[in-house]
């Protein structure tokens, strides 16, 4: 089973649109989980930090479930600059390195 | 905004041949790290360093790749002699500690191109 798993995509959808993205990862003993977004031959910048309790930033949801070692990432009302690649992030088995799930296109158009 | 600077922005070189990059990372930073990434492939972990020694280091980081801190501010990745399969975005991160959580700061990569 690969460390994170993710829906590659892409997504395609209009403005305004509300777009789900889900991630899976394999060590449950992982303590640490992001959200970080890419675009295209840039770095991966945080979008955030999801907790157990789940949280939001603004049009951003995260989620986390423990026992089903899942992730999941809500964008409300998305925006042309919203268009990205959404990468899943949990720490290493060591714990001192992030491991990167592949991540999911996103394409929001007019 | 403190920034992780990377250089240089892109290198080609020969198969063969040695190759060093260079980061300096965000100057109250104690972790540093090495990722790359193949294109259209995703971000793969290489090494993390703290204390001046590697803390953890994945299957890819075999005997051709170290790092190294030769001062107190840069941080750098030798690669002693390239392969073709070496290709990629080389991202050098940063983090304060592997706290809860452990936040990375990547710059911005060196693209390597080995012909």
């Amino acid at each position: 089973r690969k460390e994170v798993e993710q829906d590659p995509g892409p997504f395609n959808v209009p403005e305004g649109a509300t777009v789900a993205f889900n991630c899976t990862y394999s060590n449950s003993a992982s303590q640490s989980f992001f959200w970080y977004r890419q675009d295209c031959r840039k770095e991966p910048k945080l979008l955030m930090s999801v907790y157990s309790s789940g949280n939001e930033d603004g049009r951003f949801t995260a989620q986390l479930n423990r026992a089903s070692q899942y992730i999941s990432l809500l964008i409300r009302d998305s925006k042309l600059s919203d268009s990205a690649t959404y990468l899943c992030v949990v720490n290493s088995q060591a714990g001192t390195a992030l491991i990167f799930g592949k991540g999911t296109t996103l394409s929001v158009s007019s | 905004e403190p920034e992780v600077t990377q250089t240089p922005s892109h290198q080609v070189t020969q198969m063969g041949q040695e190759v060093i990059l260079r980061c300096v990372p965000i100057s109250n930073h104690l972790y540093f790290y090495w990722y790359r990434q193949i294109l259209g492939q995703k971000v793969e972990f290489l090494v993390s360093f703290y204390n001046n020694e590697i803390s953890e280091k994945s299957e890819i980081f075999d005997d051709q790749f170290s790092v190294e801190r030769p001062d107190g501010s840069n941080f750098t990745l030798k690669i002693r002699s390239t392969k073709l399969e070496d290709s990629a975005m080389y991202f050098c991160a940063s983090s304060e500690v592997p706290g809860e959580p452990n936040v990375l700061t990547f710059g911005a990569g060196s693209r390597l191109t080995v012909l």
